[in-house]
């Protein structure tokens, strides 16, 4: 069974700064996906970024990246140039192949402060 | 990509009681998910449902208690069974659909919110 560790419950960052997010994962899989999902107060699970394991190039969407270190299964995100509409809970998030469930990580609350 | 709603979007329950959670899809898709967040936590998968076919349940959670179905291609529905405070979470519908780039990806409704008196 896979398994996904956010070691930082909580996380703050000043407006306009950059903060990475931890996540590492367990697997005995080599080919798999991995996710950021975004949810602010509203409950609505955003998708953020996500990465193929046979990909070495690290994902980009904007101001979002990821280092993705497929030895150490370590998958961090982090935000560049942080805005006050980032504040949310981040999960990390592990699946297989289409068609399976998603494994989460327990979560990062992450305030940006003006 | 898919539109996920969730009908109600949240209800203040008694104990012993049972509510029934739907899920409406804007397209046809075969993969549809439903997960329980209790609060302050995770998502934790409940049970995967296919059209046609009986739901497959996650360790920890049973058809008596958390039954479902899943008449067609765009719609599913979740029951929580005989409730105590203990179900008070959020429960969110998950479906695989296509999204940007032509990417599978798993796309949530707004979730329920569940308080159980």
């Amino acid at each position: 069974a896979q398994t996904v560790t956010q070691s930082q419950p909580e996380m703050s960052v000043q407006e306009a700064e950059t903060v990475t997010l931890s996540c590492t994962y367990d697997t005995s899989e080599n080919n798999y996906y991995l996710f950021w999902y975004k949810q602010p107060p509203s409950r609505q699970m955003i998708l953020v970024i996500r990465q193929e394991a046979y990909k070495q190039q690290n994902a980009t969407e904007n101001r979002f990246s990821v280092n993705f270190q497929k030895a150490a299964k370590s998958f961090s995100l982090k935000i560049s140039d942080s805005q006050l509409g980032d504040t949310a809970m981040y999960f990390c998030a592990f699946r297989l192949n289409a068609g399976n469930m998603l494994t989460f990580g327990g979560g990062t609350r992450l305030m940006v402060k003006p | 990509s898919a539109v996920i709603s969730q009908k109600p979007s949240r209800d203040i329950c008694q104990r012993g009681t049972s509510l029934t959670i739907q899920c409406q899809v804007d397209s046809q898709v075969t993969m549809m998910f439903w997960y329980r967040q209790q609060p302050g936590q995770s998502l934790t998968l409940i049970a995967t449902a296919n059209q046609g076919s009986e739901a497959t349940y996650e360790s920890g959670f049973v058809i008596d208690k958390f039954p479902i179905s899943r008449p067609n291609l765009t719609f599913s529905t979740l029951t929580v069974s005989n409730m105590s405070p203990e179900d008070s979470s959020i429960y969110l519908c998950s479906v695989e659909d296509w999204g940007a780039q032509d990417l599978n990806e798993q796309f949530f409704g707004p979730g329920t919110r569940l308080t159980v008196l």
